[in-house]
């Protein structure tokens, strides 16, 4: 899930399991969101995209789910590996037909050895 | 595949000095962000280009920072004078100009003012 302030949600999984990471999104008339994943020292970069007219989307080892009716995004990551280890955060597009992305505060997701 | 280009990576300064961060988006990119990171805050949104024109600098905090992109393959952030409270991480990103296209960021430029 997401927070505000100094301390980021944290999700720890066991290397190989799958994880799930969640977001709730703040604006019903978003039309367009994005994951991204930050590991340290780095700038955000994206994952998976998925728009409002649907509700399900697949990319290598990763999958998206929408549900507008709660206003609720996640983020699936199956067989998780050490690498996958950063903060994710979610994104929506608040403007339709323009791209005025507003972040979430972020998870961040270690891997258990 | 060079992805968009910061400069630079870090910058220390005092109270008062002028900063100028710099962006070399994409190449084809359109569209330009600059993005502030802070722990408090998380990720904002400062202003946005289209075609070099600014479309959205409603996030820019104040008076005292300012962006330009005098052409497709530059544009620059400058905040005058700086102070201890704008010290943040630095992010710029681009994008083409299509509706629902993703960000592409840099790697940051990490502002510490003392």
């Amino acid at each position: 899930g997401e927070s505000v302030g100094l301390h980021l949600p944290t999700l720890s999984v066991q290397e190989g399991d799958n994880s799930i990471i969640n977001c709730a999104y703040s604006n019903s008339a978003s039309d367009y969101f994005i994951w991204y994943k930050q590991e340290s020292g780095k700038g955000p970069q994206f994952i998976i995209d998925i728009r409002s007219n649907m509700d399900k989307r697949q990319g290598q080892r990763v999958t998206v789910l929408l549900n507008k009716t709660v206003k609720h995004l996640s983020l699936q990551i199956a067989a998780t590996q050490p690498g996958d280890s950063a903060v994710y955060f979610c994104a929506e597009n608040i403007a339709q037909g323009a791209q005025k992305l507003v972040f979430g505060q972020g998870t961040r997701l270690t891997i258990n050895p | 595949d060079a992805g968009v280009i910061q400069s630079p990576r870090h910058e220390v300064t005092e109270m008062g000095q002028e900063v100028t961060l710099r962006c070399k988006p994409i190449s084809g990119h359109n569209s330009l962000f600059w993005y502030r990171q802070t722990m408090m805050r998380g990720l904002e949104l400062l202003i946005y280009f289209n075609n070099n024109v600014p479309i959205d600098d409603s996030g820019m905090p104040e008076d005292r920072f300012s962006a330009k992109m005098p052409n497709a393959s530059f544009s620059t952030l400058k905040i005058q004078p700086s102070e201890p409270r704008d010290s943040a991480v630095y992010f710029c990103a681009s994008s083409l100009r299509v509706a629902n296209s993703p960000l592409h960021f840099g790697n940051g430029t990490r502002l510490t003012v003392t």
